[in-house]
């Protein structure tokens, strides 16, 4: 079965400084791959994906994830965070259900900016 | 860009009683609408698929006399939480499908109490 694990689930890191936040997927064959991030009490806004091509993906505000198959490994990072990027963040693989393209989601990493 | 709005942002409600949350794509059809709930701290999980004209497809241990979901137009679905209980309590999160294989935007969420 299909399944997303994202092992932090709490990071503080300081304003300024590198981030990477890690995950791990399950899937049988070429994975469809998601980060959304989560503001508190908002909806998720897709900050990046993975369907096939160049393994480096570039997303938005400054966001890029590296697919490793060998690794079964989707790791979101940021080479200089701000601290509007605290937040929730979301790794997602794409399933298939009959007719329908499911999303699956981490239990989600909770990012925290120091000043 | 796609934008999916959802209507109430929160609401309480007493215990027993049904509520009504919408979802609507206000710039795009969507024929596949997805429900989501999510506990503090938690991941989201998927409660159903919403198809325009047809019924929803539930997953597994979602009550469906509980939750009932109505897709009648390719701009609208509704969830309701009937007869609704504490352990009801919430956030719903809904999706639409705007274009292509994973092409979904999430709507805001809908804070529920049952007090």
């Amino acid at each position: 079965a299909q399944s997303v694990t994202q092992p932090d689930i709490h990071i503080t890191v300081s304003e300024g400084a590198s981030l990477e936040l890690r995950c791990n997927y399950s899937y049988g064959a070429t994975p469809y791959l998601f980060w959304y991030v989560q503001s508190p009490g908002q909806g998720l806004q897709l900050l990046l994906k993975y369907f096939s091509g160049d393994t480096l993906v570039q997303g938005i505000k400054g966001f890029e994830a590296e697919f490793k198959r060998s690794q079964s490994s989707f790791n979101l990072r940021k080479p200089s965070v701000h601290w509007s990027d605290a937040a929730e963040y979301f790794c997602a693989v794409g399933a298939r259900s009959g007719a329908t393209n499911k999303l699956i989601f981490g239990t989600g990493t909770l990012l925290a900016v120091q000043p | 860009g796609a934008v999916v709005s959802q209507h109430p942002s929160w609401v309480i409600c007493k215990s027993g009683t049904s509520v009504k949350i919408e979802c609507r794509s206000l710039d795009f059809q969507a024929t596949t609408m997805f429900w989501y709930r999510q506990f503090p701290k938690q991941s989201l999980m998927l409660m159903a698929t919403s198809n325009e004209g047809s019924k929803a497809t539930y997953e597994q241990g979602v009550e469906k006399d509980k939750f009932l979901i109505n897709h009648a137009s390719l701009t609208l679905s509704t969830l309701t939480v009937t007869s609704a209980h504490p352990e009801d309590s919430s956030f719903y999160i809904c999706s639409a499908r705007e274009g292509g294989e994973y092409g979904y935007t999430f709507g805001s969420g809908t804070r529920l109490t049952v007090v």
